[in-house]
């Protein structure tokens, strides 16, 4: 069985980073791209940031480039979303999700829980 | 970026009911690159459709997508209780991917 689980949440000040983790099992982690989509509080789902099977591409909204690094480590079956100089505009569920091809993944087959992240003064 | 828009925003409709939901591109995307997504409260989103038409595992076949190019729809043939629910569409044919704002399906 598929699982994601998400870690790392929590709440931040402004201009505040977070490290999310997602760790994954039950499917071959380094042959799937993995991607993060967030949702903020009663809002729809966002697309946030895409990373191939081996980590070697990575792709980025705009409203999230320069500010947040996608990576992975497919030894330990992790993905992580590195969030640097956070904004209020930042809160939201955080997904991690895999994709069902290695380079750019396609459709999102499974989800985790989410990690809630929170940017207040 | 591809901006999809998805209609109605809200469909109040009786168990039983058939729900007809819409979701269309600002431009072609071919049929493979179109997917839906059921969220539940509080929930993660699930894959429901995707190329379209296909269903995901474990989808009812109540459940059916058609469409290609800019206009794609969802239909839930006879509305169980577990289908009220919010729906979104997703296309992965350009980055940035897109999700469509999503359409709610409540009860009447």
């Amino acid at each position: 069985e598929v699982q994601l689980l998400e870690s790392g949440g929590g709440s931040v000040q402004p201009g505040g980073s977070l490290r999310l983790s997602c760790a994954a099992s039950g499917f071959t982690f380094s042959s799937y791209a993995m991607t993060w989509v967030r949702q903020a509080p009663g809002q729809g789902l966002e697309w946030v940031s895409l990373i191939s099977h081996s980590g070697e591409n990575t792709y980025y909204a705009d409203f999230v480039k320069g500010r947040f690094t996608i990576s992975r480590d497919n030894s330990r079956d992790t993905l992580y979303l590195q969030m640097n100089n956070l904004s209020a505009e930042d809160t939201a569920v955080y997904y991690c999700a895999k994709g069902t091809g290695g380079n750019y993944g396609g459709r999102l087959d499974h989800w985790g829980q989410g990690t809630l992240v929170t940017v207040s003064s | 970026e591809i901006v999809l828009t998805q209609s109605p925003g809200t469909l109040s409709l009786s168990p039983g009911e058939r729900a007809t939901l819409s979701c269309r591109a600002s431009q072609s995307v071919g049929s493979d690159y179109l997917a839906w997504y059921q969220q539940k409260p509080g929930q993660a989103p699930r894959l429901l459709i995707y190329g379209a038409s296909s269903r995901a595992t474990g989808i009812p076949d109540r459940f059916s997508g058609s469409g290609s190019g800019t206009d794609f729809t969802v239909t839930i043939s006879r509305l169980e209780p577990e289908d009220f629910a919010v729906y979104y569409c997703q296309q992965h044919v350009d980055l940035p991917w897109t999700f469509g704002q999503g359409t709610k399906v409540e009860i009447k």
